[in-house]
């Protein structure tokens, strides 16, 4: 399973746009990039995956550059409810599939 | 959907007792997977099901842990005797066994935090 990094911590300010980057080197043909949301108090829940290129929806975007080593959530006018701890996770979905989730990323939204 | 049900939300036990967690996974999933969190460790994969059948269970710390799934509407999670290095927040998730293009991601469950005195 490929590794990802991810900046341990983020701080922003509402209204601003909120970018992680997460490096994920040795990514394999087959796997996709997916990203969770975690709030405290529940579980991690499914915000936007992707293959390549970009990706949108009502959350955020996803963006992939054509070697795939990387890859970068964009949040559009975060807001304080938006604080919470984001994963970056590498896998082939299906069959196959298990999530190992890393260390995270804790975006904190200041008002 | 009601989503992915846990139960209890909290337990309490003393160390040395039994503890049993549960899991409903959303209807038509035939994935299951057992995760559990601390500040220390971060998020662990324990085990997971594909159509009740445990397929990968190297994440189990130890023999005192073991999971069931008797059949695709319900799992268990059991820790016999319990430690207080168990005190953790225990997810359960579940998805489709091969996701289209709705169905991407895991659904977890609310959790249940675990506190062994």
């Amino acid at each position: 399973l490929a590794k990802t990094t991810q900046p341990i911590s983020m701080d922003s300010y509402e209204g601003q746009e909120v970018n992680i980057t997460c490096s994920h080197n040795n990514i394999a043909t087959n796997d996709y990039i997916t990203w969770y949301q975690q709030f405290p108090s529940q579980g991690p829940r499914f915000i936007i995956q992707g293959y390549k290129t970009k990706v949108t929806n009502e959350v955020a975007s996803l963006f992939i550059p054509a070697d795939r080593k990387s890859s970068t959530l964009s949040l559009p006018r975060v807001s304080l409810s938006d604080t919470a701890v984001y994963y970056c996770l590498v896998g082939e979905p299906g069959n196959t599939g298990k999530l190992i989730f890393g260390q995270g990323t804790t975006l904190q939204v200041k008002p | 959907d009601a989503g992915v049900i846990q139960s209890p939300r909290h337990e309490v036990t003393e160390m040395g007792q039994e503890v049993t967690l549960r899991c409903k996974p959303i209807s038509g999933h035939n994935s299951l997977f057992w995760y559990r969190q601390t500040m220390m460790r971060g998020l662990e994969l324990l085990i997971y099901f594909n159509n009740n059948v445990p397929i990968d269970d190297s994440g189990m710390p130890e023999d005192r842990f073991s999971a069931k799934m008797p059949n695709a509407s319900f799992s268990t999670l059991k820790i016999q005797p319990s430690e207080p290095r168990d005190s953790a927040v225990y997810f359960c998730a579940s998805s489709p066994q091969w996701p289209g293009p709705e169905d991407y991601g895991y659904t977890f469950g609310s959790g249940t935090r675990l506190t062994v005195v």
